[in-house]
């Protein structure tokens, strides 16, 4: 069975930039959660879609956005891009709805920001 | 003042031993989970509790609610033990906070 995937695995952008991050779920599962880790903040969570809603939020600005598809594969978007959104953007996934319950992390995207 | 704190930051054992890490909070919780993360980056969930403890191969967690403390030992410490162990707790309005971590080195 596959794991989770996350597409891209490395980006650099500029400030003020949008970016999107893609990431697919093992097969079967339902929930996505999103997590954004730097060296000063540790890890933090972001959000988890259930079945194409969004069931949890974390304390993040509205330039984090996400979405779910129907086949469960998630999108998180984060707009006009700020130095300190540089990170490590990890993405979970699991059969049921739970923040990390039973989750399967994918590698990450590693998001620098100029 | 974080609501999770772990201890010690950093810990280097030798093959063998026995290693012991910590975890506080300050909320009332539903659930601590353990996680393990590898140079790389990938991280893997290791344990959920809310009360009492478990066991999975040389790994073993604990938890004490009322002195809103938990452990995570290894026994028999091996190089592929080294990672960063990250505590995490659910918190009753459903919250979830992160420690900072605990990175562990064995030598062979």
């Amino acid at each position: 069975k596959a794991g989770v995937t996350q597409t891209p695995r490395y980006l650099i952008k500029t400030r003020g930039q949008q970016v999107t991050l893609s990431c697919s779920p093992i097969s079967g599962h339902r929930s996505v959660s999103w997590y954004q880790q730097t060296p000063g903040q540790g890890l933090q969570f972001l959000f988890e879609y259930f079945s194409e809603t969004q069931r949890n939020k974390g304390n993040f600005p509205g330039r984090f956005s996400g979405r779910q598809f129907s086949n469960s594969r998630s999108e998180m978007n984060v707009s006009t891009l700020e130095l300190g959104d540089s990170a490590l953007y990890l993405c979970a996934s699991s059969f049921t709805s739970g923040i990390l319950n039973e989750q399967f992390f994918g590698p990450g995207t590693r998001l620098t920001v100029l | 003042k974080n609501e999770v704190e772990q201890s010690p930051q950093n810990l280097t054992a030798q093959e063998g031993e026995f290693i012991t890490i910590n975890c506080s909070y300050s909320v009332g919780i539903s659930a601590l989970h353990w996680l393990q993360q590898h140079p790389g980056g990938g991280i893997v969930s290791l344990f959920m509790l809310s009360s009492g403890k478990k066991k999975h191969g040389r790994l073993i967690a604990t938890i004490n609610i009322q002195e809103k403390h938990s452990s995570l030992h290894i026994t028999a410490s091996h190089p592929r033990d080294s990672a960063v162990y990250i505590c995490a707790v659910r918190s009753n309005d459903y919250k979830l906070s992160f420690g900072a971590g605990t990175t562990v080195t064995v030598r062979a």
